[in-house]
């Protein structure tokens, strides 16, 4: 299985911050990478799809970078909508495998 | 708009048995790939199953192999995830998740049924 390991685990962060998520593949997915937001009690929300590319009605302040092995999700002005949990999601190879999430937090 | 309402969870002893539902709408259901993923209480996501669009080709994860099976009515818009031999780990919210045309790409997810195992 491709183990997708997310850094950080859990940040804290102020509305207007610049927030940046890593996701690296043990092995080469090309571009076959999504984000996801999860608030709590919610269903995960796709934000970004095939690594880079925007999903309807998303925000732009959200954007996605990378292809291979390593992949950043940022947030280029935090806003307080934004604390929740995100989460990658390679779909590359059988089986599909999430990072372990990252916890953005108020500071 | 795209709407995914899973049901059937609940408390079950270990070794019981549960079927879970997902009611599909807002889109042509017999078109798309579906998944269940579950979410163990304050842990990550695990992908559970994937059905193809007509039912025929299912895949599982290895905890659910040999367990869980998946189906479909395409007829009633309708997922369906069995579970057998339930065990205290498979304690989790369950949501049920729509393939892009990618199979393991999630575009649109339920909002999740919990099923609780325990004596």
């Amino acid at each position: 299985d491709i183990q997708m390991t997310q850094s950080p685990s859990s940040l804290s962060a102020s509305v207007g911050d610049r927030v940046t998520i890593t996701c690296r593949a043990s092995q080469g997915i090309t571009n076959d990478l999504g984000w996801y937001q999860q608030k709590p009690g919610k269903a995960p929300k796709r934000l970004i799809y095939a690594a880079s590319s925007l999903q309807s009605g998303v925000p732009s302040r959200f954007s996605g970078s990378g292809s291979g092995t390593e992949f950043t999700l940022t947030i280029s002005s935090l806003q307080p909508e934004d604390f929740a949990t995100y989460y990658c999601l390679q779909h590359n190879s059988f089986p599909p495998t999430f990072g372990q999430g990252t916890k953005v937090e108020i500071k | 708009e795209v709407q995914l309402v899973e049901s059937g969870g609940g408390l079950v002893q270990p070794g019981g048995s549960l079927r879970l539902s997902c009611a599909a709408s807002g889109f042509t259901f017999s078109g798309y790939a579906m998944n269940w993923v579950r979410q163990a209480p304050g842990k990550g996501l695990e992908w559970v199953s994937a059905i193809s669009s007509n039912g025929y080709s299912t895949l599982f994860a290895d905890s659910a192999k040999g367990r869980f099976t998946i189906s479909r009515d395409n007829s009633k818009n309708t997922l369906y995830l069995q579970m057998y031999s339930l065990r205290a780990d498979d304690t989790a919210l369950y949501y049920c998740a729509r393939s892009t045309s990618d199979w393991y790409d999630f575009d649109n997810w339920g909002q999740g049924t919990l099923v609780t195992v325990s004596s």
